[in-house]
């Protein structure tokens, strides 16, 4: 029963340095999200998929790229990393079209400090 | 666009008494509406949801919610508190079918008294 699994779960990064975060879920849905979550300002959107190839931008794309080269996995990437990319990123999934309730399936989040 | 406030950062009750968490929303065309919770170093998880239909939403772990369409709001409730429900919850919104994005309001922190 994995369910969204992301990687790394923390890490440290110095001003300038890229990164990238992967996303996995074995529950073959559509849509794919990724979200940060800073304190006071809950959860913002950056990018979303609505299927394999597709992506679009959420609300706080800027500083980072994203890529759905297969269905399960969604790359989050930062090319030079900022202090205000400072935050906990959380990747989720749900089913797609017709089949979409609105429950997003959430994995554990990642903790990225930029120094 | 839509937009989600949540009254009130904190929430600190009893255990035994009423949880009361206030989401207002504002939407181009009628609503989703969610609920999430987050427990510690967690992700979300659904708590329930409003689509169409009964105003009067139940969820898990006793919780429901009521859609009020003139007061754009919908609050969460729980007749009484469990020391397992200290957590943070999150209101969301969707405008289905325009898109299939949520967004979300900044949660509230529940902290129960023992």
């Amino acid at each position: 029963n994995a369910g969204v699994t992301q990687t790394p779960k923390f890490r440290v990064l110095k001003t300038g340095q890229s990164m990238t975060l992967l996303c996995a879920q074995d529950m073959n849905h559509e849509y794919m999200y990724w979200y940060r979550q800073d304190p006071g300002m809950g959860l913002r959107l950056i990018h979303y998929s609505v299927g394999e190839g597709t992506t679009a931008k959420g609300e706080v794309p800027d500083g980072y790229n994203v890529s759905r080269l297969k269905k399960q996995n969604f790359l989050l990437g930062l090319e030079s990393a900022a202090p205000s990319q400072t935050s906990v990123y959380f990747c989720a999934s749900s089913y797609g079209g017709n089949r979409w309730t609105g429950e997003l399936f959430f994995g554990e989040g990642s903790r990225l400090t930029v120094l | 666009a839509q937009s989600v406030t949540q009254l009130g950062s904190h929430v600190s009750v009893s255990e035994g008494a009423l949880v009361l968490l206030r989401c207002n929303y504002s939407s181009s065309v009628p609503p989703y509406l969610f609920w999430y919770v987050q427990y510690p170093n967690q992700g979300l998880q659904l708590l329930l949801k409003y689509t169409t239909g009964a105003t009067l939403v139940k969820g898990i772990n006793g919780f429901e919610a009521e859609f009020k369409k003139s007061e754009t709001s919908f609050h969460l409730t729980k007749p009484s508190a469990h020391m397992s429900d200290a957590a943070e919850y999150f209101c969301a919104v969707s405008e289905v079918p325009n898109d299939y994005k949520l967004s979300f309001g900044a949660g509230t922190t529940v902290t129960v008294r023992a």
